[in-house]
């Protein structure tokens, strides 16, 4: 399967700093990237859509603002989580896609608190 | 995504064969079937996929009816390293990967693998 990469794997923050997480996709071009995010015994559920070049999309719920989302290369997307608070603290995963493969793969997640 | 159900646990022994049930009652004509699993604290893990035809890898067996409204996944040799939660998704017709690409994760079963 494709390889995808995330850092950091876990961090600790401090309430109101800002966080940012990287995805990379190390085998193929990943023209889209879906970005999810997982509570404590909670399943996943998908934040936002960014295609390479564009704009993300978020899904209802999700803070435009407090979720900055770049995907300026085909092989790398970061997530920005600005003024962290406790509540942001969750599973953040991303899964990028080159569009033409039907296998969707993930990375290995990154854990963040937030104190 | 056409609506899945699945029981939300299930026990099976070591070295048994582990049969995980699927309702997608509603899927439409084109969509496929997903089983992914995600270990604990791990990004979510791509098992197998299909259409209409039963499939088969490595890692896994999928059998779908022939009305295709439920699929099973079929372990055939449970180790405890599938102990995981196992997710079946039917995500939207589409060949554009920032539609179909977009996984509505349900709640899983939580499969436990004993000694």
């Amino acid at each position: 399967g494709a390889v995808v990469s995330q850092h950091p794997s876990w961090v600790i923050c401090k309430s109101g700093t800002s966080v940012k997480i990287e995805c990379r996709s190390l085998d193929f071009q990943a023209t889209t990237m879906f970005w999810y995010r997982q509570f404590p015994k909670q399943s996943l559920m998908l934040m936002a859509t960014s295609n390479e070049g564009s704009k993300a999309t978020y899904e209802q719920g999700v803070e435009k603002d407090k979720f900055l989302i770049n995907h300026a290369s085909l092989t790398l997307s970061t997530l920005t989580v600005t003024s962290a608070h406790p509540e942001d603290s969750s599973f953040y995963i991303c899964s990028p896609t080159g569009g033409a493969e039907k296998e969707l793969f993930f990375g290995p997640g990154t854990r963040l608190t937030v104190l | 995504d056409a609506k899945t159900t699945q029981p939300p646990s299930m026990d099976c022994a070591e070295g048994r064969a582990a049969n995980l049930p699927c309702n997608h009652s509603t899927i439409s004509g084109n969509e496929y079937v997903y089983w992914y699993r995600q270990i604990h604290s791990q990004g979510p893990q791509y098992i197998i996929h299909g259409l209409k035809n039963n499939e088969t890898n490595e890692m896994a067996s999928l059998i779908i009816t022939e009305d295709r409204k439920s699929s099973t996944l079929i372990l055939p040799h449970a180790t405890l390293r599938d102990t995981a939660v196992y997710y079946c998704i039917a995500p939207p017709d589409g060949v554009v990967a920032d539609s179909w690409g977009k996984l509505q994760f349900g709640a899983g079963t939580q499969v436990v693998v004993t000694p």
